[in-house]
């Protein structure tokens, strides 16, 4: 299995809405990251998680929480969104930070009203 | 400041022709992937390269550590190759990826 799963696909919620975001992989790897994308641009890095520590905040909002419970789980809770944090959240891995290769997942597509 | 750019930014192309996109990077890498994205998609890694040439199908990657350059070919285009090309370099002194703002690819019919 080398996939990168991220649930739901699709995401629409309120200013006042409370949602997470959710990551899996099933590949042992001990490196997970989050990245949004904006329409045309290229992401840009959000989390890193290694070991299941945080070890890079990319001085993300506070709006956005992340959260790695187990080495195969990423989670990025939401919480008062503005409608500029509409993007594409994508989650990748790798089995290390110190490992070149990485794997991506789809993406959550996140509209915020 | 540690960049990654990438030409061309949009290109199109009749089907059947040979495509090249070009990307180019400051500092030294531990490794360069480069990535494929359908509109409203997510990411499909095609390549990851360190050095030399890697080929699947009819794309072909290259590197030269040297020139700090890549490129991705693809040979006998087709329609179902339009998608956004992005390079990601991962730098010698990080643990992170770097994007490079992507090739736009249209191939038409």
């Amino acid at each position: 299995d080398t996939e990168v799963t991220q649930t739901p696909k699709h995401l629409v919620m309120g200013m006042t809405n409370k949602k997470s975001l959710k990551c899996e992989q099933h590949m042992g790897h001990r490196a997970m990251y989050w990245y949004k994308q904006k329409a045309k641009k290229p992401p840009e890095l959000m989390f890193v998680y290694s070991y299941e520590k945080l070890s890079i905040n990319e001085s993300v909002p506070s709006r956005f929480s992340p959260e790695c419970p187990n080495s195969s789980l990423l989670n990025l809770h939401l919480h008062a969104l503005q409608p500029e944090d509409s993007a594409l959240y994508l989650c990748a891995s790798s089995q290390g930070v110190a490992y070149t290769e990485a794997f991506f997942g789809q993406g959550t597509r996140l509209t915020v009203v | 400041k540690n960049e990654v750019e990438q030409s061309p930014q949009n290109l199109t192309a009749q089907e059947g022709e040979f495509i090249t996109i070009n990307c180019s990077y400051s500092v030294g890498i531990s490794a360069l992937h480069w990535l494929q994205q359908h509109p409203g998609g997510g990411i499909v890694s095609l390549f990851m390269l360190s050095s030399g040439k890697k080929k699947h199908g009819r794309l072909i990657a290259t590197i030269n550590i040297q020139e700090k350059h890549s490129s991705l070919h693809i040979t006998a285009s087709h329609p179902r190759d339009s998608a956004v090309y992005i390079c990601a370099v991962r730098w010698d002194t990080g643990n992170q990826f770097y994007f490079g703002t992507g090739t736009s690819l249209t191939v038409i019919p």
